[in-house]
């Protein structure tokens, strides 16, 4: 079980927005940056939010990201059937002095 | 534009040293830039390395870090994943990245490798 914590599926219909949870502690999330990735089935990762809320250049506005707290966001709009892959979240923990990823969401568009 | 293959054994046996190599395409690997590794055992979620920067420190996810090293050679463009004594449970893809400005703004990322950890 990972120290960050995301659900394990999440579902939208097209055009519908998801947000996709990160919940985390005050050694990880609260103090730290958070990123998150996608990644299409058999593929590589792809980054898809830095430093909380940033997108790389070629990343559509329809994906965001926040933090509140201990728990960050990404929260996706217009769902499309292109969206369905695996999300996962990533930041640094204090505690354990490394990088951590979630668990990851699988996100299925009906 | 900048890409990342990596390469190494399909298959390791159990106990052994499981190497994996790195190399950089269009780009400098001097460059002030992160190189690291990630894996994800199937089916599973992904795992940070470890990663070394442009003047050779390196950093050690802590659950591994008595066990890996990572290296690089400037002149040949390719970093080095050495990671002693696997078990089964470490068979995985392995990924290759380029971070920017932080460890985990991994925006550069290999196709990804295939190890099996097996007798």
């Amino acid at each position: 079980q990972s120290v960050l914590t995301q659900p394990p599926s999440a579902s939208g219909t097209p055009g519908q927005k998801v947000t996709i949870s990160c919940s985390g502690s005050s050694s990880n999330i609260r103090g730290n940056f958070v990123f998150w990735y996608q990644q299409l089935p058999g593929t590589a990762p792809k980054l898809l939010i830095y430093r909380n809320n940033q997108r790389p250049s070629g990343v559509p506005d329809r994906f965001s990201g926040s933090k509140s707290g201990t728990s960050a966001f990404l929260a996706i709009s217009g769902l499309r059937s292109e969206d369905e892959a695996d999300y996962y979240c990533a930041t640094w923990d204090n505690s354990l002095s490394g990088p951590l990823f979630g668990g990851g969401t699988k996100l299925t568009v009906l | 534009q900048v890409q990342l293959q990596e390469s190494g054994p399909g298959l390791v046996k159990p106990s052994e040293t499981l190497s994996l190599v790195c190399s950089v395409s269009d780009f400098s690997i001097s460059s002030d830039f992160y190189w690291g590794w990630i894996r994800q055992p199937p089916g599973k979620g992904l795992e940070w390395i470890g990663a070394i920067n442009h003047s050779g420190k390196t950093y050690y996810n802590p659950s591994l870090k008595n066990r890996v090293t990572i290296s690089v050679d400037t002149s040949k463009k390719q970093f080095f994943l050495n990671l002693t004594s696997v078990t089964a449970a470490e068979t995985a893809v392995y990924y290759c990245a380029r971070s920017l400005n932080y460890l985990l703004q991994m925006e550069v990322w290999g196709k990804g490798t295939t190890v099996a950890v097996s007798s």
